[in-house]
């Protein structure tokens, strides 16, 4: 079955360490994204990519930094720059070709905290 | 400034009754406009989108747009407990980089039985 793989599910990390984030998809899905979400909060953007070795940053870009060099796979790391990391991230694709503009597929989340 | 408003409630409802959600975005020039449902600790699932004016009906679930108004509104007839969730609105937005989905803050829906 086609879909959005992202590792690991519960992730700890220790103040003033990078950590990176997996988020691989088979649905052969052009554009691929990275949210934040904290509690009682939506969906924040960090970065996305529509291209193979092209990203975007989104609102929240500061102390993330990402790659694409494989259509399949989006990586995010958090680095030590970022002040406050714990929370929910989520990954999401889509294609960009055909008609119209279609909905996000999203991946099942990593729970990042600060320990 | 790209931004998408919803009430963060809670919205409570009876079981059977209508939860109507809704949902105002800033970019008069977005053309395509999403429903998730999210479930506490869950990824959203989506459940409508709509792209033109006026009501989109699947099942249970009405979408409505109003382009001139920049709203749009989510209709869930005959509500069950297990529609309890988080609803995000999300808007499809274009800037000079590109296209992305901006999501509001969501509305928690608790429906009673």
């Amino acid at each position: 079955d086609g879909g959005i793989t992202q590792s690991p599910k519960y992730l700890f990390r220790k103040e003033g360490q990078n950590v990176t984030l997996s988020c691989e998809q088979n649905l052969n899905h052009d554009a691929m994204y990275w949210y934040r979400q904290d509690p009682g909060q939506g969906l924040r953007l960090i970065y996305y990519s529509q291209i193979v070795n092209d990203f975007q940053k989104g609102d929240i870009a500061e102390g993330y930094s990402v790659s694409r060099e494989k259509k399949e796979s989006f990586p995010l790391t958090v680095t030590s720059a970022q002040k406050n990391p714990t929370a929910f991230y989520l990954c999401a694709s889509r294609n960009l070709t055909g008609t119209g503009v279609n909905g996000y597929t999203f991946g099942s989340g990593t729970r990042l905290t600060v320990v | 400034q790209k931004e998408v408003e919803q009430n963060s409630g809670p919205l409570s409802v009876p079981e059977g009754a209508i939860a109507s959600l809704n949902c105002t975005y800033s970019d008069r020039g977005s053309q395509s406009f999403f429903w998730y449902r999210q479930y506490s600790g869950k990824s959203p699932e989506l459940i409508m989108s709509i792209y033109s004016n006026g009501d989109k009906e699947d099942g249970r679930f009405t979408a409505q747009l109003n382009k001139a108004s920049q709203y749009v509104s989510l209709l869930i007839r005959d509500s069950q407990p297990s529609d309890s969730a988080t609803y995000l609105c999300a808007v499809n937005m274009w800037d000079q980089a590109g296209t992305a989905l901006i999501f509001g803050k969501g509305t928690t829906l608790s429906v009673s039985s």
